[in-house]
């Protein structure tokens, strides 16, 4: 069966400082990937997604990067925090191709200070 | 573009109270609708789907029907407990796009 990790689950880090939060998944191949923003009280934002090695499309301009430098592994990074990107950070994949179900991992809750 | 609207929230109920959570939706394609559960501090699951119209998903006493004709996938449930208190969020996607449409979500909070 499909499994989804990210880590690390909770963070603290200070305005200014760079940021890094992995997602891999287990059990599938070439699957689509995407993170989402998720501000408290708020719905979800889709900040970037992927359909292969290397091939990223962005969805919001802003100060966080993302990279998939194997299959089933997506980074979220950022040089210089800011507060407002303070939030709920989640993973998910899908089977390729459209009208599928996304499956979500467990999430990372970033307080910026 | 495509769209997804539900009912803004949080709905309040006691327990074994009948519960309707309202979606709507617009689309280009010929879309593929969901549910998803958000419990608190979790990640998103899926809780239901339906991939055509007139399609009945259901789940843990959880029912949903694709209607095509009024662009609705209304969540329902007979009989709540406190442990449906989470959040649920409506979606769409398309075979057009890799990228899936969600509505802002409504909090479920059951009282026991």
């Amino acid at each position: 069966s499909q499994t989804i990790h990210q880590w690390p689950a909770t963070l603290v880090q200070p305005v200014g400082s760079p940021l890094s939060l992995e997602c891999t998944v287990e059990g599938t191949s070439n699957p689509n990937l995407y993170w989402y923003r998720q501000a408290a009280g708020r719905g979800l934002q889709l900040l970037f997604y992927s359909v292969g090695i290397g091939q990223i499309s962005s969805e919001v301009p802003q100060n966080l990067s993302a990279s998939r430098p194997q299959d089933r592994q997506f980074i979220l990074s950022s040089k210089k925090l800011l507060l407002s990107d303070s939030g709920f950070y989640l993973c998910a994949w899908s089977v390729r191709g459209g009208r599928e179900t996304q499956y979500f991992g467990p999430g990372t809750r970033l307080l910026v200070l | 573009g495509d769209s997804v609207t539900q009912m803004e929230g949080p709905v309040t109920l006691s327990e074994e109270a009948f519960l309707t959570i309202n979606c709507t939706y617009t689309a280009t394609g010929y879309p593929s609708l969901f549910w998803y559960v958000q419990y608190p501090g979790e990640g998103l699951q899926l809780l239901l789907k339906a991939t055509k119209a007139d399609d009945k998903g259901s789940n843990k006493g959880f029912e949903a029907t694709y209607r095509k004709e009024t662009t609705s996938f209304h969540l329902e449930k007979g009989s709540v407990q406190v442990s449906d208190s989470a959040v649920y969020f409506c979606a769409l996607a398309t075979g057009g796009s890799y990228i899936p449409t969600f509505g802002r979500g409504t909090s479920l909070i059951v009282h026991p």
